[in-house]
């Protein structure tokens, strides 16, 4: 697919514990994006970056943080996790021109319990 | 801010028939583009549609086609031929054609398609 990937692609953790996901993408896009699905709920955006150290807040961006050093990565940290951070994770990309839309990644399964 | 509202959680067609989901959206811009992303059970996006704002002409991809409203904020998406692949959830979204933004979609809650065979 378009070169992006997220890891790992299910997990399982216990309340309180820290948790990071992973986004790497081979595009060189200068966005990235890291959603949050949940029934009922659509897509909500919790961090998003628009360059390498340069992030903002989304709409749900309580306990989580975010960092991208290099063009390639962005992590999602869940600083300690809890059972309403149960949820499936997307990353996407987004080239400047917002014509295009984005290319998601797979998305990670992530309980908490 | 900008808000995207599918109205209608869960549709269903019979296979070979046309189906039509409902997208409205609220901003105050007046350039921005519109997307419908379709989510099989695979948990995988993929684009379906995009329609530019700028552009009066309805966008179509193949037995997908748009009905675009500007005026009305209405954007909705026309299946025709109705397959069992094109059982998924489907989300419309809005993007800012502002630059300088942060490009961000915001998406509708979605519609759940199902459809019989």
């Amino acid at each position: 697919d378009a070169g992006i990937t997220q890891s790992p692609r299910h997990k399982v953790t216990e309340t309180g514990t820290p948790v990071t996901l992973r986004c790497h993408q081979t595009e060189n896009h200068r966005y990235m994006y890291w959603y949050r699905q949940d029934p009922g709920h659509g897509l909500r955006l919790i961090h998003y970056s628009y360059g390498v150290k340069d992030t903002d807040k989304g709409e749900v961006s309580d306990g989580y943080s975010v960092s991208r050093s290099k063009t390639e990565d962005f992590l999602l940290t869940l600083e300690s996790a809890t059972s309403s951070q149960t949820s499936v994770y997307f990353c996407a990309i987004s080239e400047v021109n917002g014509a295009r839309g984005y290319t998601f990644g797979s998305g990670t399964r992530l309980t908490v319990v | 801010a900008q808000t995207v509202t599918q109205s209608q959680p869960e549709m269903s067609v019979q296979e070979a028939e046309t189906v039509t989901l409902s997208c409205t959206y609220d901003t105050s811009e007046s350039d921005y583009y519109l997307f419908w992303y379709k989510q099989p059970p695979s948990r995988q996006m993929i684009l379906v549609i995009r329609q530019e704002a700028y552009k009066q002409q309805n966008a179509t991809e193949n037995r997908f086609s748009v009905n675009f409203q500007k005026a009305a904020k209405s954007f909705s998406l026309k299946i025709s031929d109705s397959q069992l692949g094109d059982a998924a959830m489907y989300f419309c979204a809005y993007r800012s054609a502002r630059r300088g933004g942060s490009e961000k979609l915001v998406f509708g809650k979605g519609t759940k398609l199902t459809v019989n065979p």
